[in-house]
C-alpha cells in the first residue's frame, strides 16, 4: 500500500517563528489532506490540497503530485497552533477509498 | 459548516463488556468510516461502509468489531468483549461521491478499565 512520510516528527517554535511541514508519499493520489489535532484530540481538517496551493490565514499548503510531497508552511506561529499535524493520503480499493495517515508532526510553539 | 457528530465523547468501560459507539455522519455523504488513534500513534483506518454493507475493513477489523447503519442517519462501531488494548480514541468519518474531502468528528475516547 501507499506509505506516508512526515517530517520532522517533532519541531519546537518560539512564537513568531516561521515552520515548514513536509509530507512526502510513494504514489500517486487524488486526494490529500492536512490536519490539526488539538490537544483534546480532535482532528480540525486544514486543507484539502490534491495538488496546487492554497492559503488559509497564516497556514498555506502546495502539494506537488507530481514530484509526489506536499509542504504545510506556517507564519507567524502562535502558540495555539501547538498539536500535532498530520498529513494522509487517499488509497482505493475497487471503487472505494480510504484515507492513509503518516506519523505525524508534533509541534510545540513556546511563548 | 456540515459537521460529523459523535456521541459518547469520552467512554469508560469494563474489560469483557460491549461498547457501541456512535456517528450521525453528514446527510448527504454517501460512504463512511471509522478510524483508530491509540495515544500517541498515528490514526488507523478500521472500515469503510458503502451502500449499507462494509466496502473494506483492516486486519485489526476482526471479528470482536462489527458496524451498523440502523437508520437513515446513525452509524455505529460495536465493539464485543472489549480488551484493554482497545483502548484509543475512535474517530467515525464521512465523504461525498467522488474524491472529495473527508470530514472527521471528534472522536470518542475509550477506554478499557
Amino acid at each position: 500500500g501507499i506509505q506516508v512520510e512526515q517530517s520532522p516528527p517533532d519541531l519546537i517554535l518560539q512564537e513568531g517563528a516561521n515552520s515548514t511541514l513536509r509530507c512526502n508519499f510513494s504514489d500517486s493520489v487524488n486526494n490529500l489532506q492536512w490536519f490539526h489535532q488539538n490537544p483534546w484530540g480532535q482532528l480540525i481538517n486544514l486543507f484539502y490540497i490534491p495538488s496546487g496551493t492554497k492559503q488559509n490565514g497564516r497556514l498555506s499548503a502546495t502539494t506537488v503530485a507530481t514530484e509526489r510531497y506536499s509542504l504545510l508552511y506556517i507564519s507567524s506561529s502562535q502558540t495555539t497552533d501547538s498539536g500535532v499535524y498530520f498529513c494522509a493520503v487517499e488509497q482505493f480499493s475497487g471503487n472505494t477509498g480510504k484515507l492513509i495517515f503518516g506519523q505525524g508532526t508534533t509541534l510545540q510553539v513556546k511563548p | 459548516e456540515p459537521e460529523v457528530t459523535q456521541t459518547p465523547s469520552h467512554q469508560v468501560t469494563q474489560m469483557g463488556q460491549e461498547v457501541i459507539l456512535r456517528c450521525v455522519p453528514i446527510s448527504n455523504h454517501l460512504y463512511f468510516y471509522w478510524y483508530r488513534q491509540i495515544l500517541g500513534q498515528k490514526v488507523e483506518f478500521l472500515v469503510s461502509f458503502y451502500n449499507n454493507e462494509i466496502s473494506e475493513k483492516s486486519e485489526i477489523f476482526d471479528d470482536q468489531f462489527s458496524v451498523e447503519r440502523p437508520d437513515g442517519s446513525n452509524f455505529t462501531l460495536k465493539i464485543r468483549s472489549t480488551k484493554l488494548e482497545d483502548s484509543a480514541m475512535y474517530f467515525c468519518a464521512s465523504s461525498g461521491d467522488g474524491s472529495v474531502s473527508y470530514t472527521f468528528g471528534s472522536g470518542t475516547r475509550l477506554t478499557v478499565v
